[in-house]
């Protein structure tokens, strides 16, 4: 089965702009959630989508926003971007069989995005 | 929310047998603990993941005590390529995985 994949891999965008990162989970899969890891803050939780809906959230300004379409492909966005959303995106999948404990995720390359 | 405890860094050499130990007081019962590799400027990836007792793989071996209370992940014979963060995550995706500050393995020729 393919991998996790994530585009672009790299980016470079200007403050005040809005960029859109896209994730194709592995097939079959149809949880995908996204991550922001940085050197200071490290890997920190964005959000979840399941069949569609956002099922969890972290604590992220609304900026930040995602998407989940039929075919489990996903798409995060982040608006009037900032100096300190320069990171690496990551982007995981999961079977989702179930709503249990168990659940391993599965991350793409990531996208990594430079603001200047 | 199960919160995980982890050395900040470990050193080895090759060819030795790894162990890096994981805290996790606060599990609950139908946590499971999950181990991810990652390396500069990549995803992390999946290593092993159990409940109780001993869960081994054709990478690493996973030890959980009866209390779940912590959690040792063995190496063996690691090598340079081996150099990497180890995280230690317990729950699920309900849970909003935490990724805490992880244990850098640096492995010495």
């Amino acid at each position: 089965k393919a991998g996790v994949t994530q585009t672009p891999r790299y980016l470079i965008k200007t403050r005040g702009q809005q960029v859109t990162l896209s994730c194709s989970p592995i097939s079959g899969h149809r949880s995908v959630s996204w991550y922001q890891q940085t050197p200071g803050q490290g890997l920190q939780f964005l959000f979840e989508y399941f069949s569609e809906t956002q099922r969890n959230k972290g604590n992220f300004p609304g900026r930040f926003s995602g998407r989940q379409f039929s075919n489990s492909r996903s798409e995060m966005n982040v608006s009037t971007l900032e100096l300190g959303d320069s990171a690496l995106y990551l982007c995981a999948s999961s079977p989702a069989s179930t709503s249990g404990s168990g659940e391993t995720q599965y991350f793409g390359p990531g996208t990594r995005l430079l603001v200047l | 929310l199960a919160k995980t405890t982890q050395p900040i860094s470990m050193d080895s050499y090759e060819g030795q047998e790894v162990n890096i130990t994981c805290s996790h007081n606060n599990i609950a019962t139908n946590d499971y603990i999950t181990w991810y590799q990652q390396f500069p400027s990549q995803g992390p990836r999946f290593i092993i993941q159990g409940y109780k007792t001993k869960v081994t793989n054709e990478v690493a071996s996973l030890f959980i005590p009866a209390d779940r209370k912590s959690s040792t992940l063995s190496l063996p014979r690691v090598s340079l390529s081996d150099t990497a963060v180890y995280y230690c995550l317990v729950g699920d995706i309900a849970d909003k995985l935490i990724f805490g500050t992880g244990t850098r393995l640096q492995v010495f020729p």
